[in-house]
């Protein structure tokens, strides 16, 4: 079965600090990868994928992922996060086993952004 | 177009009673799907349907909750005879077809079980 792990639980930046979320999935075949984002009082919505090619990828509003394959990663990161970043972030994988693209979620990271 | 829509936004039931939630797909989509999200659980898929083929039913997680897509596009999920720990943001899904990689989410049913 698959799974996803997400390190950090609730991260707390400044406004124009980098930011680097981690995930690790576990699926011994080939995966689509996920980054959805929450905002307050919003729907999940896609921030990136990754299902082949190459493995830095980029989504809305300047956030990047890259899959390290040798590492079952798929780290989030944004160089200078703004105000309106505050949101919970979700990893997902889809492991192909023939059953409909069921995500499997990290438990998600609260990223708080103060000004 | 809309997006994928979902009723009642909130719910507030006594524990022991049924409840309905509803989800209509975005047009077109034939690949809908139900998640869960409970406070510390994270998201966890519960079921999953794709056109007139048989749904998946693997995420459920007990015999009194289930799923119907009537003409392939409006969903309900039923949970009989509520229980506390029920209570969760259920979040339907949508997709284009069962290969796509993207799916659209609705705003969910808050649901309190008291």
């Amino acid at each position: 079965a698959q799974s996803v792990s997400q390190h950090n639980h609730h991260v707390i930046l400044s406004e124009a600090a980098s930011l680097e979320l981690g995930c690790n999935y576990s699926y011994g075949g080939t995966v689509n990868l996920f980054w959805y984002v929450q905002y307050p009082g919003q729907h999940l919505q896609l921030l990136l994928k990754y299902f082949s090619g190459d493995p830095l990828v980029k989504g809305i509003k300047g956030f990047e992922a890259e899959f390290i394959k040798s590492k079952f990663s798929f780290n989030l990161r944004k160089p200078s996060v703004q105000w309106s970043d505050t949101a919970e972030y979700f990893c997902a994988v889809v492991g192909f086993t023939g059953g409909g693209n069921k995500l499997t979620f990290g438990t998600g990271t609260q990223l708080k952004v103060e000004l | 177009g809309a997006g994928v829509s979902q009723s009642p936004s909130n719910k507030v039931t006594e524990k022991g009673k049924d409840v309905e939630l509803r989800c209509d797909p975005i047009s077109g989509h034939t690949a809908l799907y139900w998640y869960r999200q409970s406070l510390g659980q994270g998201l966890e898929f519960l079921i999953y349907f794709q056109g007139n083929s048989a749904p998946d039913k693997s995420g459920l997680p007990s015999d009194r909750f289930s799923a119907e897509r009537t003409g392939g596009s409006v969903s309900t999920l039923t949970i009989q005879r509520t229980q506390q720990e029920d209570s969760a943001v259920y979040l339907c899904a949508s997709s284009f077809d069962r290969t796509s990689e993207t799916q659209y989410f609705g705003p969910g049913t808050r649901l309190l079980v008291l």
